[in-house]
């Protein structure tokens, strides 16, 4: 079945670590997209990539980082700059057409401890 | 730029009662536009989509959308709420050559 998955589901971080979190496609699907989900604040745009080995800065990038090394997998990871990284991580993917949806994966829960 | 404002952070319903999630957009363009829903601690599914077609857009689980133009909005409707309804609901607009912008969201609960 296509899809888009991320791993893990659940990820707990130290003070002062860097983590990656992973997203991988099979829908054959061009651009690709990081999402952080807070309570209250809905979601909002970290990073996206149109093609591979392109990326550009969302709309709160700072303390991310993210490469497209190959077109099925778009990883994020939070650095230590990310002063409060504790949130709901989405990953989606789309054609890169206007009017078609955004796949979503399930997520990934980042906790600092 | 693109936005979408969703009026109304919460939304409580009874059982069979009608559903009205509202959504307004702002768009220099043609806009196309999605309501998502999402259960806890899951991704986002689709439940429909607005691409010019039509302004009556039906989605899964019963749910509908109406385009209007001179309104800038695209509220989403359910005739009879479900139980299985309650979760959060997202509306978004595509904006060109970046990502699918959302509004802030609307927390629905359906009580028996």
């Amino acid at each position: 079945d296509g899809g888009i998955t991320q791993s893990p589901k659940y990820l707990f971080r130290k003070e002062g670590q860097n983590v990656t979190l992973s997203c991988e496609q099979n829908l054959n699907h061009d651009a690709m997209y990081w999402y952080r989900q807070d309570p209250g604040q809905g979601l909002r745009l970290i990073y996206y990539s149109q093609i591979v080995n392109d990326f550009q800065k969302g709309d709160i990038a700072e303390g991310y980082s993210v490469s497209r090394e190959k077109k099925e997998s778009f990883p994020l990871t939070v650095t230590s700059a990310q002063k409060n990284p504790t949130a709901f991580y989405l990953c989606a993917s789309k054609d890169r057409e206007r009017n078609t949806e955004a796949f979503f994966g399930q997520g990934t829960r980042l906790t600092v401890v | 730029a693109q936005s979408v404002t969703q009026l109304g952070s919460h939304v409580s319903v009874s059982e069979g009662a009608l559903v009205l999630l509202r959504c307004n957009y702002s768009s220099s363009v043609p806009p196309y536009l999605f309501w998502y829903v999402q259960y806890p601690n899951q991704g986002l599914q689709l439940l429909l989509k607005y691409t010019s077609a039509a302004t009556l857009v039906k989605g899964i689980n019963g749910f509908e959308a109406e385009f209007k133009k001179s309104e800038t909005s695209f509220h989403l409707t359910k005739p009879s709420a479900h139980m299985s309804d309650a979760a959060e609901y997202f509306c978004a607009v595509n904006q060109a050559g970046t990502a699918l912008i959302f509004g802030k969201g609307t927390t629905l609960s359906v009580s028996s």
